[in-house]
């Protein structure tokens, strides 16, 4: 069974600090997505990683894969409070079911001014 | 704005009632899923459909079907409604390119209150 899990679940930063959230996986994929959700709303997606040793980027976030240690990251660089908001890593698979889609919990990020 | 509407925004039913919430996809996509949002809780997958097809499945009980139509639209039927279903349900779609998807665009969801 696929499982996925983030850290920290909750994160209070400061404006213009950094941080690293923590996204780890138990099985084999080769694809991971980062997606922002704001209290109330939908997802947005952020990032869709498709090797290992991806990275992209995009404003003051930075997402990186580790196929081999099923690990990935967002970094957040010099915090703003707009970042506020919940993350999320996803990972998909095939079972013998078909394709397979498993969220982690969720990173609560606040950013405090 | 992903292109991604669903309807009803709000739905409130009660136990043993079917509900069926409906998904338009962005134009051009061939794949929509279909997840459970508990409050706090990060998203469930529930199934996903590919050109009309079932694609995938989560972990979830018969009483949670669906269809996707010639135009990629897409229904989730839940009979039998229990008061643990009472959450938001999101649709996504995408393009399905080889084994897996490209970036999925969510919709506002339906949010569901089983009492």
């Amino acid at each position: 069974e696929l499982k996925v899990e983030q850290n920290p679940l909750f994160l209070s930063m400061q404006e213009g600090k950094n941080y690293t959230i923590y996204c780890n996986y138990s099985t084999t994929s080769d694809r991971l997505y980062w997606y922002r959700q704001d209290p109330g709303k939908s997802l947005e997606s952020l990032f869709v990683l498709l090797s290992n040793g991806a990275v992209k980027q995009e404003g003051r976030l930075m997402a990186s894969l580790d196929t081999k240690a099923r690990l990935s990251t967002l970094h957040i660089t010099a915090a703003v409070h707009d970042l506020s908001a919940t993350y999320f890593c996803a990972v998909d698979m095939w079972d013998n079911y078909g394709q397979n889609f498993v969220f982690g919990p969720g990173t609560r990020l606040s950013v405090l001014p | 704005e992903t292109g991604v509407t669903q309807s009803p925004t709000h739905l409130i039913k009660t136990r043993g009632q079917q509900v069926t919430l409906r998904c338009s996809s962005q134009s051009g996509h061939n794949t929509v899923s279909w997840y459970q949002q508990a409050l706090g809780q990060g998203p469930q997958f529930i199934f996903q459909y590919y050109r009309e097809e079932e694609n995938g499945r989560g972990n979830f009980p018969p009483r949670f079907s669906g269809l996707q139509f010639p135009n990629y639209s897409s229904e989730l039927n839940v009979n039998a409604l229990e008061l643990d279903d009472s959450a938001l349900y999101l649709c996504a779609s995408s393009l399905q390119l080889g084994q897996g998807l490209e970036t999925q665009y969510f919709g506002p969801g339906t949010r569901l209150l089983v009492l």
